[in-house]
């Protein structure tokens, strides 16, 4: 049973440019979560998404940063004009159902130059 | 706010040391306390949930406790394998179900 999976998992972006982040639950989980992971920090919660819909985006920044989790293929974290400060590792994370535990992906680490 | 707090930050074991992590805790009533390890370059693997004071798991040589305001990973006989970052979460029962991490103790068990 594969785990939860990311891609890109290195991504490199010049100041301006757009960054998008992928991330293929587990197989019969529907319940997606995403976070970031700055330098020397903890992992801080961003949004929380089941098929088709937002449920939670309370820890998104309101400017430039978007998520979608389609009913076909994967959920998608989309970063417009990246800055320098949003290099960090950004994880998805799974879980089946609503209040379950929460399994984590590989990450994605974005550099911004 | 929920908050959480790990203690110490980094620790360095010789082979075979035993130890205890420590994770304090203030949430607006707990749903669950849970415990990952996080390897370098790679995503948290989760351990273990706790869902009640006086509940504990045990992993191997790992053991997670749980109290009304912290829980403490123990480990026993460490070996090198288990150096790892270890970070411990909560998540409210009231509300969403985001998890609200510590910044993890670092440890490194020395051969």
């Amino acid at each position: 049973n594969a785990g939860v999976m990311q891609n890109p998992r290195h991504l490199v972006r010049r100041r301006g440019q757009e960054a998008r982040l992928r991330c293929s639950p587990m197989k019969g989980h529907s319940h997606v979560y995403w976070y970031r992971q700055l330098p020397e920090e903890g992992l801080k919660f961003m949004v929380y998404l089941q098929k088709e819909n937002i449920i939670d985006e309370s820890g998104m920044p309101k400017e430039r940063f978007s998520a979608e989790f389609p009913k076909e293929g994967p959920s998608i974290l989309r970063i417009q004009q990246v800055v320098r400060g949003d290099s960090a590792a950004y994880f998805c994370a799974s879980s089946p159902r609503g209040m379950e535990t929460q399994y984590f992906g590989p990450g994605t680490r974005l550099l911004v130059l | 706010e929920d908050q959480v707090t790990q203690s110490p930050e980094a620790l360095r074991l010789q082979e075979g040391e035993s130890s205890s992590l420590n994770c304090s805790y203030t949430v607006s009533g707990l749903r669950g306390l849970f415990w990952y390890r996080q390897d370098p370059g790679k995503g948290p693997e989760f351990l273990f949930t706790l869902y009640s004071a006086g509940e504990e798991k045990e992993k191997e040589r790992l053991k997670a406790t749980l109290t009304k305001k912290e829980s403490f990973l123990h480990i026993t006989a460490p070996k090198p394998e288990d150096s790892a970052t270890y970070l411990c979460a909560v998540q409210s029962s009231v509300g969403n179900e985001k998890l609200t991490f510590g910044t993890g103790t670092r440890l490194t068990i020395i051969p």
